[in-house]
């Protein structure tokens, strides 16, 4: 079965400075994709960024970057130069090659103080 | 263009009641999802369907009932509705056979039963 973690339930992050959001991922399927969404207080899920297992670089998207580590099965988010409307809770998910649904974490609520 | 619809946004009904939720989506996916996001944020994948056909089912109670009649719909219709329906509801679409397959999310439903 497949199980997604995150363990920090909230972070503060000063304005302008970077951010690591953790997320480690558990599944026996070599193939996968990782998602970072963001979900502002509004309530829609917005994509960030995606990671395939297979991807030899980690991926970026503007501010955002994921930090993988196949190996330790992490799939950290990494904001830079943080903003007011960076905070949100964002959620890592996992898709595996046969479901395709997504499997989420319990999400990260993140506060840019200013 | 909104990609991802749903009707309504907010669903407020009595106990015992029957309501449904319309999710419709204008990118030319193949498969459609119906997500549930409790109290505490927690996202949990409900049903998928791939060109009309159920793929996923969760355990989920037999109140709770899919329905598609082309690939670019999928209705949640629920029955004799529970406090424990409460929730936000979302749908969502990819392409299946992607290797991206990022999912899109509608703007979620609201569902509050009295």
């Amino acid at each position: 079965a497949q199980k997604i973690t995150q363990t920090q339930p909230g972070m503060f992050v000063q304005e302008k400075e970077a951010v690591t959001l953790d997320c480690t991922y558990d599944t026996s399927d070599p193939s996968y994709g990782l998602f970072w969404y963001k979900q502002p207080s509004s309530g829609e899920m917005i994509f960030l960024i995606y990671q395939g297992s297979y991807d030899q670089q980690n991926a970026t998207e503007g501010r955002y970057s994921l930090n993988f580590q196949k190996a330790r099965k992490s799939a950290n988010l990494v904001i830079s130069a943080s903003q007011l409307g960076d905070s949100a809770m964002y959620f890592c998910a996992m898709r595996d090659t046969g479901r395709r649904a997504l499997t989420f974490g319990s999400g990260t609520r993140l506060q840019v103080q200013p | 263009d909104t990609a991802v619809s749903q009707t309504p946004k907010y669903l407020v009904t009595q106990m015992g009641n029957d309501k449904s939720i319309k999710c419709e989506q204008n990118l030319g996916h193949d498969t459609m999802y119906w997500y549930k996001q409790d109290s505490k944020k927690f996202l949990k994948i409900m049903f998928s369907y791939n060109n009309k056909e159920l793929i996923i089912n969760e355990t989920v109670p037999n109140r709770f009932s899919p329905k598609s009649p082309d690939k670019a719909h999928l209705n949640l219709h629920i029955n004799s509705l529970e406090l424990g329906d409460s929730a936000v509801y979302f749908c969502a679409s990819s392409q299946r056979f992607s290797s991206y397959n990022e999912q899109f999310f509608g703007p979620g439903t609201r569902l509050t039963v009295l």
